[in-house]
């Protein structure tokens, strides 16, 4: 149990659907992430929050949205996305935004866009 | 950009035996992360290193923070099938490159042959 939350775990979505996925941490850290791990590629940092503000985008597409409602709770809105967006998207958070405070992972959300 | 070489890429191994991996990067870091990745799950952080030079263990893992700030190596004793996954090493950049992102290596996957 890493105290980071994500659903759903796996989501199966056409290109014109438009979903959102959840994460929750539970250990009262002011920065949040978003990462998408593709096979065989490092992870890419998509988005940065700090205290409910972003940070940080990654030059990341718009029919990727991110919202923060506040410092324990973070979501990925999806719209139209492509077949290319298939991959694992992983939720972080610590204590900071950057600094020398690692980043605690949730187990990710399997999105595949068919 | 920061990029991270590890290696190496996949490692076949039998049971009992140790396993080395390393990163190695062209840039300073001030800090190196290892993870590990089981299937289906997020990565968890195994060890963090703060200071160059830095030898820190933690059960039969052993990682070194290099004394350049440059590259890491991670070291497991005695590997047991619960070893089996992807190790990944993460680094930080100091503050003055702008902010402290978190640059990841592709990882290396470890198969315990039986």
């Amino acid at each position: 149990e890493t105290g980071v939350t994500q659903t759903p775990r796996h989501l199966v979505m056409g290109m014109t659907n438009k979903k959102s996925l959840k994460c929750e941490q539970h250990l009262g850290h002011n920065a949040m992430y978003w990462y998408k791990q593709s096979a065989k590629k490092p992870l890419e940092l998509m988005f940065v929050y700090s205290l409910e503000e972003r940070v940080e985008n990654n030059s990341v597409p718009s029919r990727f949205s991110p919202e923060c409602p506040n410092s324990s709770h973070l979501f990925l809105h999806l719209h139209t996305l492509q077949p290319e967006d298939s991959a694992l998207y992983l939720c972080a958070s610590s204590p900071l935004a950057w600094g020398t405070d690692t980043q605690y992972f949730g187990p990710g959300t399997r999105l595949t866009v068919l | 950009g920061q990029q991270l070489n590890q290696s190496p890429q996949s490692m076949f191994i039998q049971e009992g035996e140790d396993v080395s991996m390393n990163c190695t990067s062209s840039s300073i870091f001030n800090t190196w992360l290892w993870y590990k990745q089981d299937p289906g799950e997020g990565p968890v952080l195994l060890i963090a290193l703060y200071k160059a030079g830095e030898l820190t263990s933690n059960g039969r893992l052993t990682a070194q923070f290099g004394i350049t700030r440059k590259d890491s190596f991670l070291n497991i004793s005695a590997s047991i099938p619960s070893d089996v996954g992807i190790y990944f090493c993460a680094g930080q950049l100091p503050r003055d490159f702008g902010n402290e992102k978190l640059t990841f290596g592709t990882g290396t996957r470890l198969t315990i042959i039986p």
